[in-house]
């Protein structure tokens, strides 16, 4: 069966220092991949999307960037953190469009 | 371009209270309906789905949603909530052709009272 990883589990980084947040995704292939972010009592907001290996769509403009090395990985990064980035950050897979995303547990960061 | 809307930011309710929450949903083309539910710290589970077929779908939790076409609706409900179902409850939409990117609303506060 599918599984997908995501840590850390929690984070506390000061502001200015780098991000690296890494997702890998157990038995498939090809997935689809998706970075989101949860602020505080709000809803989702897309950060990046990936169909394939080097192949990533930015949704929002902003602090961040992601990168697919492996068709399986997923990592998310950033070179200096703002006080803004701090929230809960989901990483999540699918196959094709009438299947439904899986989500890994995220990692809650906090900018201080 | 799709939208969803979840009408309710917030629903209380007793233990062993029937619920339902709402979902609207807009698109020019035919989707595919998702329910999700979030713990605390925790990601999104899958709780239902609707592709094709029936318009009543049950899905894990005792819960089930109904798909109306005509009024562009996906609303979930169960007839008996527990404490344990206090959480946050996001409907999503994806189209059944193009993007692969959902589209999610902004998810509806379930509280279960005792």
């Amino acid at each position: 069966s599918q599984t997908i990883h995501q840590w850390p589990a929690t984070l506390v980084q000061p502001v200015g220092s780098p991000l690296s947040l890494e997702c890998t995704v157990e038995g498939t292939s090809n997935p689809n991949l998706y970075w989101y972010r949860q602020a505080a009592g709000r809803g989702l907001q897309l950060l990046f999307y990936s169909v394939g290996i080097g192949q990533i769509s930015s949704e929002v403009p902003q602090n961040l960037s992601a990168s697919r090395p492996q068709d399986r990985q997923f990592i998310l990064s950033s070179k200096k953190l703002l006080l803004s980035d701090s929230g809960f950050y989901l990483c999540a897979w699918s196959l094709d469009r009438g299947s439904p995303l899986h989500f890994g547990n995220g990692t809650r960061l906090t900018v201080t | 371009a799709q939208s969803v809307t979840q009408l309710d930011s917030q629903v209380p309710v007793f233990e062993e209270a029937p619920v339902e929450l709402r979902c609207n949903y807009s698109s020019s083309v035919s989707v595919y309906l998702f329910w999700y539910v979030q713990y605390p710290n925790q990601g999104l589970q899958l709780l239902l789905k609707y592709l094709s077929g029936s318009t009543l779908v049950k899905g894990i939790n005792g819960f089930e949603a109904e798909f109306n076409k005509s009024q562009t609706s996906f609303h979930l409900r169960k007839p008996s909530v527990h404490i344990s179902d206090t959480a946050e409850y996001f409907c999503a939409v994806i189209p059944s052709g193009g993007s692969y990117i959902p589209t999610f609303g902004r998810g509806t506060s379930l509280i279960v009272h005792p």
